[in-house]
């Protein structure tokens, strides 16, 4: 069974702080490994990774992967109050990138 | 602005009663996506079509949850009859080889 593990569950941290998040997965026929940022409403997509160790960057959020340890982080630097939200890991399996997701890491950004 | 639509966004029913929900994803998008989401479940995959034709629906209660695609602009997903442990909220999402696939706002059901 295709497994995907998050963590921390969920992290505090000061506006300004940098956090990493983690993702690691254990999957069969491995396609892409995907971020999503779901504040009270849809998941929003960040990141698409396919290959390892190429950095994928947009503002102040950072992804890479290593597809031999099978691991992927995510990287806020100078967080902000609207970075308060949950962020899922998701691995696309198969010729369809079915997708299963793990139980997400909530990142709360206080002042 | 290319977005994956969901109706209705939200529904209330009565148990027995059938419930159907509507999605039209993103133009060119050729993958469609049922998810449902619960606070004990998280994100769980029902069903999802390639090119209109239902490539895997075994994450659905079968006996009552149905998901078909008649056309390229529309997916549906249909429960009957519906139960209370069927209320959560419901995602279509949609996309294309290489592509992250994009969520529709959702449809948040409750099942009395």
């Amino acid at each position: 069974e295709d497994k995907v593990v998050q963590s921390p569950l969920s992290l505090v941290v000061h506006e300004g702080d940098t956090v990493t998040l983690n993702c690691s997965y254990e999957v069969t026929n491995f396609r892409s490994l995907l971020w999503y940022k779901q504040e009270k409403k849809a998941p929003t997509f960040l990141f698409m990774l396919t290959s390892s160790g190429i950095e994928k960057k947009s503002g102040r959020l950072s992804s890479i992967l290593d597809k031999k340890e099978l691991f992927s982080i995510l990287n806020i630097t100078a967080t902000q109050t609207g970075d308060s939200a949950v962020y899922l890991c998701a691995v696309g399996t198969g010729t369809a990138s079915k997708l299963t997701f793990g139980t997400g890491t909530r990142l709360q950004v206080t002042l | 602005d290319a977005r994956v639509t969901q109706t209705p966004r939200h529904k209330v029913t009565e148990m027995g009663q059938e419930v159907t929900m509507r999605c039209q994803p993103i133009l060119g998008h050729n993958t469609v996506f049922w998810y449902r989401q619960t606070m004990m479940q998280g994100l769980e995959l029902l069903a999802y079509f390639r090119n209109r034709a239902p490539l895997d629906d075994s994450g659905m209660p079968k006996d009552r949850f149905s998901a078909e695609m008649p056309d390229a602009t529309l997916a549906t997903l249909k429960i009957q009859p519906s139960e209370p442990r069927d209320s959560a909220v419901y995602f279509c999402a949609s996309g294309a080889f290489g592509q992250g696939q994009y969520f529709g706002p959702g449809t948040r059901l409750l099942v009395l």
